[in-house]
């Protein structure tokens, strides 16, 4: 099963602001196969970024992924205020499929 | 527009037995070109994926949960299921129904992964 670390555990920035948030995962992983997903309170997870940097349908560009291999980032280059949320890793290289712990960003 | 709904109990007993049925509407099963899936959230918010069923009856399942878990799906009334046994109280959760729309493959919405999720139902296991 492919483990994977998100960090940090919590962000805190300001609207404006660009954030940067990482997964790493235990062990590489093929072909790319890891999307990001963003979760508010209370709603289930909505696909932000699949294949590790293609956005889903009606995603705004300033979220965009990169990495292969093990490490793979998601930025968000200008924080809007709803963008502040859980954000979550997953492979769906290997299964198990697995998602990574997630990482909140907050409002500094 | 593609909409998903879980539907089941909200509290079962430790050793009983946990059954949720996912309802599907603006699509069909017996359509194919999709893996139906469960998804778990954890109290403390980590995802876990339990399996995903096709519309053939074709099934994957978690390794962790494989001994305890059923899936089944009943293209008549555009549904499919989870059985889970002798739950306990690591077993409470939010579970969501979600459609996969599988490596390689795009939907209306996105490619590859989960691309629609049900609301989510809570279950506590609790005597």
């Amino acid at each position: 099963e492919i483990l994977l670390a998100q960090s940090p555990g919590t962000l805190s920035l300001s609207p404006g602001e660009r954030a940067t948030l990482s997964c790493r995962a235990s062990q590489s992983v093929s072909g790319s196969y890891v999307a990001w997903f963003q979760q508010k309170p209370g709603q289930a997870p909505r696909l932000l970024i699949y294949h590790a940097s293609s956005r889903a349908t009606g995603i705004p560009d300033r979220f965009s992924g990169s990495g292969s291999g093990t490490d793979f980032t998601l930025t968000l280059s200008r924080l809007e205020p709803e963008d502040f949320a859980v954000y979550y890793c997953q492979q769906y290289a290997h299964s198990p499929y697995t998602f990574g712990q997630g990482t909140k960003l907050e409002i500094k | 527009q593609v909409q998903l709904q879980e539907s089941g109990p909200g509290l079962v007993k430790p050793s009983q037995t946990l059954s949720l049925t996912c309802s599907v509407s603006g699509a069909s099963l017996s359509g194919g070109g999709y893996l139906w899936s469960w998804i778990r959230q954890y109290p403390g918010k980590g995802l876990e994926w339990i399996g995903y069923i096709f519309h053939s009856g074709t099934t994957s399942y978690n390794p962790s949960l494989k001994s305890r878990l059923t899936m089944s799906v009943d293209t008549s009334q555009n549904q499919f299921s989870l059985i889970l046994t002798s739950v306990t109280a690591a077993d409470t959760a939010v579970y969501y129904c979600a459609r996969d729309v599988g490596r390689g493959f795009c939907s209306e919405t996105g490619c590859d992964t989960f691309d629609i999720w049900g609301q989510g139902k809570a279950v506590t296991v609790s005597s």
